[in-house]
């Protein structure tokens, strides 16, 4: 069965520094997303990509975080500045077209910013 | 605005008997609802989803889920627990729309602790 994967799944990095999260979403798919969960708390939307173009972001994702998708099957997300705050598990999600189908998660990278 | 609440955050059960794990949710228009489970170190495991029709929707692993728009629940089931099925269990909902990209807006999790 097909499966959304990312890399890294242990991420650590200095304050300051710049991380980029990997992720593959499934191959048919059309929709692109990233979420993140900091330790005890919900799953927070970030950002949504379709047709190579951003088509929603949230107020966390701000000026420092951007995605890409350079090769037609990896799908980035770069932090350009990490802050402590940043630290959290970083969940990809994909799906395929349609409005009303289920989103398919990777297993997260979780990063921390010491 | 869009919001989801799991009232409970854990729930204990006795294996073999019923569990149930509630959701309630707020949209302005038409629901799209979904449960998925998060095994530890695993990501989020989609289980079941309404859309729309019957109420009552079935999933994975004997899952069951309950639509109900007048309490603006969307309780998960199950009729028999399994140890097995001790995780973190989210209920997500997205608000149907042409112009709505799909996000899903999360509750805060619910953990099931099955015991034998």
């Amino acid at each position: 069965e097909p499966e959304v994967t990312q890399t890294p799944s242990h991420q650590v990095t200095q304050m300051g520094q710049e991380v980029i999260l990997r992720c593959v979403p499934i191959s048919n798919h059309l929709y692109f997303y990233w979420y993140r969960q900091i330790l005890g708390q919900k799953v927070e939307f970030l950002v949504s990509f379709y047709n190579n173009e951003i088509s929603e972001k949230s107020e966390i994702f701000d000026d420092q975080f951007s995605v890409e998708r350079p090769d037609g099957s990896n799908f980035t997300l770069k932090i350009r500045s990490t802050k402590l705050e940043d630290s959290a598990m970083y969940f990809c999600a994909s799906r395929t077209s349609g409005r009303a189908y289920e989103q398919y998660f990777g297993p997260g990278t979780r990063l921390t910013v010491t | 605005a869009q919001s989801v609440a799991q009232p409970e955050d854990q729930v204990n059960v006795a294996e073999g008997n019923p569990l149930t794990v509630k959701c309630t949710y707020s949209v302005s228009g038409n629901p799209y609802l979904f449960w998925y489970v998060q095994y530890p170190n695993r990501g989020l495991q989609f289980l079941l989803k309404y859309i729309t029709g019957d109420n009552l929707v079935k999933g994975s692993y004997g899952f069951e889920a309950e639509f109900n728009k007048s309490q603006t629940s969307f309780h998960l089931k199950k009729p028999s627990a399994l140890v097995s099925d001790s995780a973190l269990y989210f209920c997500a909902v997205r608000e149907a729309g042409s112009s709505n990209t799909g996000k899903l807006i999360f509750g805060q999790g619910t953990t099931l602790q099955v015991k034998p």
